[in-house]
Order: structure tokens, then sequence, then C-alpha cells
């Protein structure tokens, strides 16, 4: 147990629906992380969130839309995905965003169909 | 970016046996974090460090960081299936944020 909770734990998807991932942190961390994970790549940096501000969207498709409400929750919107968009996404969060300890949840397995 | 590179990329052996991973990179960095993650779940800190030529003891594991701060190793002594997972190198990009090396996938036979 990380402190970082992801719900669902998997989903499976058309490429018509809208769904949508959720984060949450009990940990008094400041910083919020979207990860993706994909066989055989490195984990992707997606977006950053530091005091519930975007600070950071790596050139991310527009499919994946971030939410970060406050700063103990963190939402990924999906809508219209690609096939290849099915991954591993995790969530993590980190004291600080610069050089910290990350704390990841145990992701979402997201399979578009 | 700055890209780190680990080797090798799959990794099984038996039980008992020794084993030592990579990550490298032709970047200095300011620290270095090595991450194990389990099937099913995320990525779970084992250690960061800070010191060129620095070297730390986690029980069995043995981390080092080279002398300019440019690659890392992890060695496991008497590998146990317990230490099955997929060994993770990560370090501050300009920025701070974390970027990640692709792993090590290891398997440890009973």
């Amino acid at each position: 147990e990380t402190g970082v909770t992801q719900t669902p734990r998997h989903l499976v998807m058309g490429m018509t629906n809208k769904k949508s991932l959720k984060c949450e942190q009990h940990l008094g961390h400041n910083a919020m992380y979207w990860y993706k994970q994909s066989a055989k790549k490195p984990l992707e940096l997606m977006f950053v969130y530091s005091l519930e501000e975007r600070v950071e969207n790596n050139s991310v498709p527009s499919r994946f839309s971030p939410e970060c409400p406050n700063s103990s929750h963190l939402f990924l919107h999906l809508h219209t995905l690609q096939p290849e968009d099915s991954a591993l996404y995790l969530c993590a969060s980190s004291l600080d965003r610069v050089g910290e300890k990350l704390f990841f949840g145990s992701g979402t397995q997201l399979s578009v169909l | 970016t700055q890209l780190l590179e680990q080797s090798p990329q799959f990794l099984s052996i038996q039980e008992g046996e020794n084993l030592t991973v990579y990550c490298n990179s032709s970047s200095v960095f300011s620290s270095l974090q090595w991450y194990r993650q389990e099937p099913g779940e995320g990525p779970v800190l084992l250690v960061t460090v800070v010191t060129g030529g620095e070297v730390k003891k986690l029980k069995r594991l043995t981390f080092q960081f080279g002398d300019a701060r440019k690659d890392s190793s992890l060695h496991i002594t008497a590998a146990q299936p317990g230490d099955t997972g997929l060994y993770l190198c990560a370090a501050p990009q300009v920025g701070g944020d974390m970027r990640f090396g692709a792993g090590t996938r290891l398997t440890v036979k009973p």
C-alpha cells in the first residue's frame, strides 16, 4: 500500500466511449503525475500537476484530458481513444515536483477495442 | 530528453545465483533512483543515490552510482523468487520530472 489509490484497476472500452480514470492520494503531496506504460517501452510521462496547476503536457493527444480539482485527486478523461492507447496508466505523487521520491498507484490496465 | 539505457532487457536465473543489472547514460545526473515493479502493481522505490561513487546496500541488494554520476548498477546476491519483477532506473530531467529507463525484467526460478 503506497497511499495512492487508482480506480478502476481494469477498463475495457470501445473507440467511441468516454471514460475517466481516478487517482487519489492522502499523503499531503503537492505534485501528481500521469504516466503511460506500454509493453517494451519506458514509462512515459504524460501530465504533471504541481499545487493543482498543470505544469507539463508532453505532447499528449487531446483525446486524453487531465483534471486536478484539488491536491488529493487527479483524473484522466478519455474519449475517442485508439487501440494503440491500450496500456497501463499509472498515477504517482510526490511531496514536491523536483527529483522527489515517487509514490505510484497500482495502475489502470486499459484495453481499447 | 536525457536517455537512460538499461541492460540486460531480460534476465532469467535460478534461485541462489547472483546478478547485476545496469543503467547507463551519456548525461550527468544529480541523483538516480531504482524502482521495482511487480506484476499488476506500480513501481516502488528501492533506493536513491546522490553522490558519485556512492554504494548503498538494502539486504541482498547493492546499488552503486558511478563516479561520474552517469551510470549505476544493481547487484543482487543469492537471488530469490521474491526478487522477480521489473527493475527500473529513473533520473530527474531538466525541470525536475523523473524520466525512466525501459527496465530489466528479472525472473528468478525456484
